[in-house]
């Protein structure tokens, strides 16, 4: 069966840490890994990882693939309150996409 | 807007009621889908369109629940005979097409009293 896992569920930082998030999955026929951010009901979009290696880097926030482990990382550095959110991990066979449920990250000042 | 929308962002409904929700993706995107999530819950898929077609519904939980999609534009989730367990938020998704990234509307929160 097809399944996406996340750690941490929760975490809890102060500004300025740096946090890494982890997506570890088993799907057949894996084409690509997604990352969302959900502050209140709507994911956005962060990043797309189809190539293992390739770092997609989008401000303080940077993430990786490796298809041969099967798992993905979301680095998130110099913490800010407005990081607080939950971080979705989505990988997808064709087209459906399944979701891990989350790492909840509180973001103290 | 540019982005996908979705009706009403609230509903709260008594069990037994019939409730509909509305979805209009963005212009142009073939790919159309439903996911709920529960409350402290993961995404969990319900239903996928390519254009008017629906090629997968394995997720719908049960013949309670019942999509359509029009004109390769509007979607509607439909619930019939609503339960409690039904309470959640429904969230629908729209991307060009099954590869591109699917952008999601803010969501349907649905409470079942």
């Amino acid at each position: 069966e097809d399944k996406v896992v996340q750690s941490p569920l929760s975490l809890v930082v102060h500004e300025g840490d740096t946090v890494t998030l982890n997506c570890s999955y088993e799907v057949t026929n894996f084409r690509s890994l997604l990352w969302y951010k959900q502050e209140k009901k709507a994911p956005t979009f962060l990043f797309m990882l189809t190539s293992s290696g390739i770092e997609k880097k989008s401000g303080r926030l940077s993430s990786i693939l490796d298809k041969k482990e099967l798992f993905s990382i979301l680095n998130i550095t110099a913490t800010q309150t407005g990081d607080s959110a939950i971080y979705l991990c989505a990988v997808s066979r064709t087209y459906k996409y399944i979701f891990g449920t989350g790492t909840r990250l509180k973001v103290l000042a | 807007g540019a982005g996908v929308s979705q009706s009403p962002s609230n509903k709260v409904t008594e069990k037994g009621k019939d409730v509909e929700l509305r979805c209009d993706p963005i212009s142009g995107h073939t790919a159309l889908y439903w996911y709920r999530q529960r409350l402290g819950q993961g995404l969990e898929f319900l239903i996928y369109f390519q254009g008017n077609s629906a090629p997968d519904k394995s997720g719908l939980p049960s013949d309670r629940f019942s999509a359509e999609r029009t004109g390769e534009s509007v979607s509607t989730l439909t619930i019939q005979r609503t339960q409690q367990e039904d309470s959640a938020v429904y969230l629908c998704a729209s991307s060009l097409d099954q590869r591109g990234v699917p952008f999601f509307g803010p969501g349907t929160r649905l409470t079942v009293l």
